[in-house]
């Protein structure tokens, strides 16, 4: 079965600190790979993602995620954290065929404090 | 600007009306989706189109309906058959399938 899987529900960090929310996937086809970030009461936002090419992707806040095919895996992780890095983190797989659509973990709540 | 633009923010109904949420985009894209989320449980598929006059259910249809009548429109209705509707919905819409999506700021449902 396609599937995705957030395991930390919450990621309590203090700030500077380096950060790690894991996202893996179960699948039998190739698989596009996103993670969205989501502040209170808002829509979702693109962080960024993984279509092909460089394994490794990076966002123009200093995130970034390294597609592992292996360990069928899509962590996000940040060397150092701010205060306004705290959000609702979603991954979200595109598992290709005929009815490609995004399908979402259940994501993970970054809390940063000082 | 262009954008996914949802309609109204907050609204509120009484159990057993149906209600209509309106999603609107100006990005010329062919897809497009309706996703609940609740707490803990992250974005799930209510509905997509991926062309014009077609959709399709995705996994949480019962008690919803949608009409994509237009390329830039994909309104969606709760109906009085949806058992829990209080919740938050969020429109999006990609260029095609296989690209990311791009979301909407959300409606907050809350049904009394």
């Amino acid at each position: 079965a396609q599937s995705v899987t957030q395991l930390d529900s919450q990621v309590p960090v203090f700030e500077e600190a380096p950060v790690e929310l894991r996202c893996n996937y179960s699948s039998s086809v190739s698989v596009y790979l996103f993670w969205y970030v989501q502040y209170p009461n808002q829509g979702l936002q693109l962080l960024l993602k993984y279509l092909s090419g460089s394994t490794l992707v990076e966002s123009i806040n200093g995130f970034e995620a390294e597609f592992n095919k292996s360990q069928t895996s899509f962590h996000l992780r940040k060397p150092s954290v701010h205060i306004s890095d705290t959000a609702e983190y979603f991954c979200a797989v595109i598992f290709t065929g005929t009815a490609s659509k995004l399908t979402f973990g259940t994501g993970t709540r970054l809390q940063v404090t000082l | 600007d262009g954008g996914i633009t949802q309609s109204p923010k907050y609204l509120f109904r009484k159990e057993g009306q149906n209600v209509t949420l309106s999603c609107e985009q100006n990005l010329n894209h062919d897809a497009m989706y309706w996703y609940r989320q609740d707490p803990g449980q992250g974005l799930r598929l209510i509905y997509y189109s991926q062309i014009v006059n077609d959709f399709q259910k995705g996994d949480i249809a019962e008690g919803y309906s949608v009409s994509r009548e237009k390329k830039e429109s994909f309104p969606l209705t709760v109906t009085s058959a949806q058992k829990n509707p209080t919740a938050f919905y969020l429109c999006a819409s990609s260029i095609s399938r296989n690209t990311e999506a791009f979301f909407g700021q959300g409606t907050r449902l809350t049904v009394v």
